[in-house]
């Protein structure tokens, strides 16, 4: 099946620091998507990203599609406590998850 | 976005026993969906892709006669686990898929499911 290797695999952050991760696929895809998932629950989507080079923002995220169309990057600016959770990139040409990016903040 | 409902959020039954999780599309008319299981610290892996009317697609190493897919409806799907055994325990989610395969899919909350 399809890999997508996600890095790093966990991090560890003071509240207020910005947060990088990003993405990588064996595969060209036509879509990326950014998902968060709280312990306990089902992902929810962050950011959807369509076209090759396409950098788009919701709030303090901004995630891009890389040029290559292998691998895609978040950012998350300033992080809050509730930015807590696994971070999930998944690519549509079949629905394949990344294997996340575990985020804790340290108090 | 769609609106997914899963259903149980949480089942702890004995081993041998049939468990039946649903997952409703309760603003969208779905014609796929997907179900996925999740161990601790691991991602999602594809389990199926349900298609109303038909039968469903399973991935490679997913037991069909093991997990069985129902998706008789536009807005259910029902996943059974038959026969479960301990090494079954996990959490499993549907998700709707609103449009084409580059559309997001949206996700039910989970079922935990624990056999003892």
């Amino acid at each position: 099946g399809q890999q997508l290797n996600q890095s790093p695999q966990s991090m560890f952050i003071q509240e207020g620091e910005d947060v990088s991760m990003n993405c990588t696929s064996s595969s060209i895809f036509n879509t990326w998507l950014w998902y968060k998932q709280d312990p306990g629950e089902g992902p929810v989507l962050l950011i959807a990203l369509y076209k090759a080079g396409e950098l788009t923002s919701n709030g303090r995220l901004t995630a891009q599609f890389g040029i290559t169309r292998k691998d895609s990057f978040l950012n998350i600016s300033a992080s809050i406590p509730s930015d807590v959770g696994i971070y999930f990139c998944a690519g549509q040409l079949r629905p394949w998850f990344g294997t996340g990016t575990r985020l804790t903040i340290i108090p | 976005g769609a609106v997914v409902s899963q259903h149980p959020s949480r089942v702890i039954c004995k081993s041998g026993t049939s468990v039946k999780i649903e997952c409703r599309s309760l603003d969208f008319q779905a014609t796929t969906m997907f179900w996925y299981r999740q161990f601790p610290k691991q991602s999602l892996m594809l389990m199926a892709t349900s298609n109303e009317g038909s039968k469903a697609t399973y991935e490679q190493g997913v037991e069909k006669d093991k997990f069985l897919i129902n998706h008789a409806s536009l807005t259910l799907s029902t996943l059974t686990v038959t026969s479960a055994h301990p090494e079954d325990s996990s959490f499993y989610i549907c998700s709707v898929a609103t449009g084409g395969v580059n559309q997001p899919q949206h996700f039910g909350d989970g079922t935990r499911l624990s056999i003892l």
